[in-house]
């Protein structure tokens, strides 16, 4: 699996949009990019994931660059709900205990009013 | 929406206790996972289970097995709990069959205590 680089903590304005980035220089063409998130005390909870393209879905939005070297995940517009810590994993996909997921440190976004 | 619910949040339990925890998925994936969570460790897979009445050993099985006897239930038992399982349990399902993704959903954990 690519390694993966992100900030270790980022703040937001409460209503704005979040930007998290990730740089994965390494990443090979047929690894995905996949983002995760885990709020204190709860389980990890799967946001969105893609390849090449550019992504949205009711969450969130998945900018990934043209060489694919780097990705953004946009909050279009956060909440406090939305603190947590976020993980970008890049690899692909494995069938069997293979895909066990491994999270590096992340970026601890904190949403303020 | 894909749910993955696990039967307890908090559990304290003794040591040499025998300890069920249960895990329900409603979306018929295949695929099912438990994971411990521990400060600085990062999530380690206990075991895994590519569908009915079949599992694979993850990355630290001893001490723990396993029983899934329906598409939709997977349970992690501890045979002899010990204060060295005190952590947070997670579990996670997969549709790996149909989707070819490894897209992982998961429960809200188990934060297990064992005195």
């Amino acid at each position: 699996d690519a390694k993966t680089t992100q900030p270790p903590s980022m703040d937001c304005a409460e209503g704005r949009a979040a930007n998290l980035p990730c740089n994965h220089s390494t990443i090979s063409g047929n690894e995905y990019v996949y983002w995760y998130r885990q709020i204190h005390s709860q389980g990890p909870q799967y946001i969105i994931h893609g390849l090449k393209n550019n992504e949205t879905n009711e969450m969130a939005s998945l900018i990934i660059t043209e060489d694919r070297k780097s990705s953004t995940l946009i909050l279009p517009h956060a909440t406090l709900r939305d603190t947590a810590v976020y993980y970008c994993i890049v690899r692909v996909p494995y069938g069997g205990s293979q895909g066990n997921l491994i999270f590096g440190k992340g970026t601890k976004l904190s949403v303020k009013p | 929406d894909v749910k993955v619910t696990q039967s307890s949040r908090y559990l304290v339990k003794r040591t040499g206790e025998k300890v069920f925890l249960e895990c329900v998925q409603d979306m018929d994936h295949e695929n099912m996972f438990w994971y411990r969570q521990d400060p600085g460790l990062g999530l380690r897979l206990i075991y895994f289970s590519y569908d009915v009445k079949m599992k694979e050993k993850g990355d630290i099985p001893e001490g723990y097995s396993v029983s899934r006897e329906k598409k939709e239930r997977f349970s992690l038992i501890l045979e002899s709990a010990s204060t060295n399982q005190t952590s947070m349990y997670l579990c996670a399902s997969r549709a790996w069959r149909t989707s070819g993704q490894d897209t992982q959903y998961f429960g809200p954990g188990t934060r297990l205590t064992v005195l």
